[in-house]
């Protein structure tokens, strides 16, 4: 079983604050990075798919970096919204077995009006 | 167009029962995950399918857990003489295909076992 960490676990956030959270995988075996967003009683969405080191994406307000010779990446979300409040999943696919995510333990975002 | 459904979205067995969760992916793709979340934890693999094939099923914790895809669309989670420790939601997911691609989850069954 592989480590995917993500720190913190949860965080409380006001209305139109900029926030961000760390996703740590490890460095070898690399193939691909994902992140989902996953907001109560509805389905886990995906928001990046992230393979190049030093890749930088953005959709909207929320963007992510991939560092894959550290093992880790960042996601960051600007203005923060009530909407946002979900919990925020990275998971990790290996080169050896690029079919299935290895998940972290996610981040819960509460934005707070 | 229509996303992966999951179904019954809820079941509650009791201890040492038989349950079946089915999942809908969406059409086209022949790539078929099941994953399971337990309370506090990341969702972890269960077993994938390409096709009608399990093509890894590395992920099912003992063999009271089955799954089968047999016309390569639907596909079936069986759980025989379920446990209180299977309790969790389990979620499904579908891909184009295999490789890294991104995949679209369903909304989940959550399971009670009491």
């Amino acid at each position: 079983i592989l480590n995917v960490e993500q720190s913190p676990q949860s965080l409380h956030v006001q209305e139109g604050d900029s926030t961000n959270f760390t996703c740590s995988f490890p460095s070898s075996n690399f193939y691909a990075l994902h992140w989902y967003r996953w907001e109560t009683a509805k389905s886990p969405e995906a928001l990046f798919v992230m393979t190049l080191n030093g890749d930088e994406k953005k959709k909207g307000r929320i963007s992510a970096t991939l560092n894959t010779k550290e093992g880790y990446s960042y996601l960051y979300i600007k203005g923060s919204q009530p909407e946002d409040s979900a919990t925020y999943l990275c998971a990790f696919i290996t080169i050896t077995g690029a079919n299935n995510l290895f998940f972290g333990t996610g981040t819960r975002l509460t934005v707070i009006p | 167009g229509a996303g992966v459904s999951q179904t019954p979205s809820n079941k509650v067995t009791e201890k040492g029962k038989y349950v079946e969760l089915r999942c809908d992916p969406i059409s086209g793709h022949t790539a078929l995950y099941w994953y399971r979340q337990s309370l506090g934890q990341g969702p972890e693999f269960l077993i994938y399918f390409q096709g009608t094939g399990a093509a890894d099923d590395s992920g099912l914790p003992n063999d009271r857990f089955f799954a089968v895809r047999p016309e390569g669309s639907v596909s079936t989670l069986k759980i025989q003489r379920t446990e209180r420790g299977d309790s969790a939601v389990y979620l499904c997911a579908s891909s184009l295909n295999s490789g890294g691609y991104e995949q679209y989850f369903g909304p989940g069954t959550r399971l009670t076992v009491t």
